[in-house]
């Protein structure tokens, strides 16, 4: 168990439609990053935040947006989704200062599945 | 487009046996870190190694670092059957705040 968690486990929805994965850190760690990992992309960046700011953006969507809460727990918003969003994503954090680029912990993903 | 990539794609062995994975990547990086994923589950950090190291022991696991071939070796001794999984290494590039990760390798262990 990496302390991290996420929910929900599983989530189905349609197109068009928008949803809200959550994460809560592990205890301490003020570093949040979201990964989306697909049959076809794999295992890709999307965002990250510290301490309630963005600090780095990967390959995120218009239609996604996330934020980082006081308490530290993050949500990514997916928009106006569509087929090809279906995917494991994946929430990790970590408790250094972003550029020592340390260990990530990840948390267990939240499955979407877009019909 | 990935950063890493891991050769072989996939890999099949008996137990007992060792297995190695290469992974090489394209920038000058801060570390280079290897996860392994179990089937549809979140991803575990196995080791990091910094850009100044060569080699690394964790248990049963052994990375090495060669910055000058901008490439990684991890090998897994005397396998078990629980070592089944996919393995991905993740590169820190030098003044990016994320994790660039490879296609991962997929490790079967035959009993």
């Amino acid at each position: 168990d990496s302390g991290v968690t996420q929910t929900p486990k599983h989530l189905i929805t349609a197109t068009g439609q928008r949803v809200t994965l959550r994460c809560s850190p592990r205890s301490g760690d003020l570093s949040v990053y979201w990964y989306q990992q697909s049959l076809d992309q794999g295992l890709q960046f999307l965002i990250q935040y510290y301490n309630g700011e963005e600090r780095a953006k990967g390959n995120i969507l218009e239609r996604f947006s996330a934020q980082q809460f006081p308490d530290l727990h993050s949500e990514l918003n997916l928009s106006s989704l569509e087929l090809g969003d279906s995917a494991l994503y994946f929430c990790a954090s970590s408790s250094r200062e972003p550029l020592n680029q340390e260990t990530q912990y990840f948390g267990p993903g939240t499955r979407l599945l877009v019909l | 487009s990935q950063q890493g990539e891991e050769d072989p794609q996939a890999l099949s062995i008996q137990e007992g046996e060792n297995a190695t994975m290469n992974c090489s990547y394209k920038t000058s990086i801060n570390n280079l870190q290897w996860y392994r994923q179990n089937s549809g589950r979140g991803l575990v950090h196995l080791i990091l190694i910094r850009s100044n190291e060569r080699e690394k022991h964790s248990g049963r696991l052994r990375v090495t670092l060669d910055t000058s071939k901008k490439s990684s070796s991890l090998l897994i001794t005397a396998s078990r059957a629980a070592d089944t999984a996919s393995y991905f290494c993740a590169t820190a590039p030098w003044g990016a705040q994320k994790l660039v990760f490879g296609q991962g390798t997929r490790l079967t262990i035959n009993p």
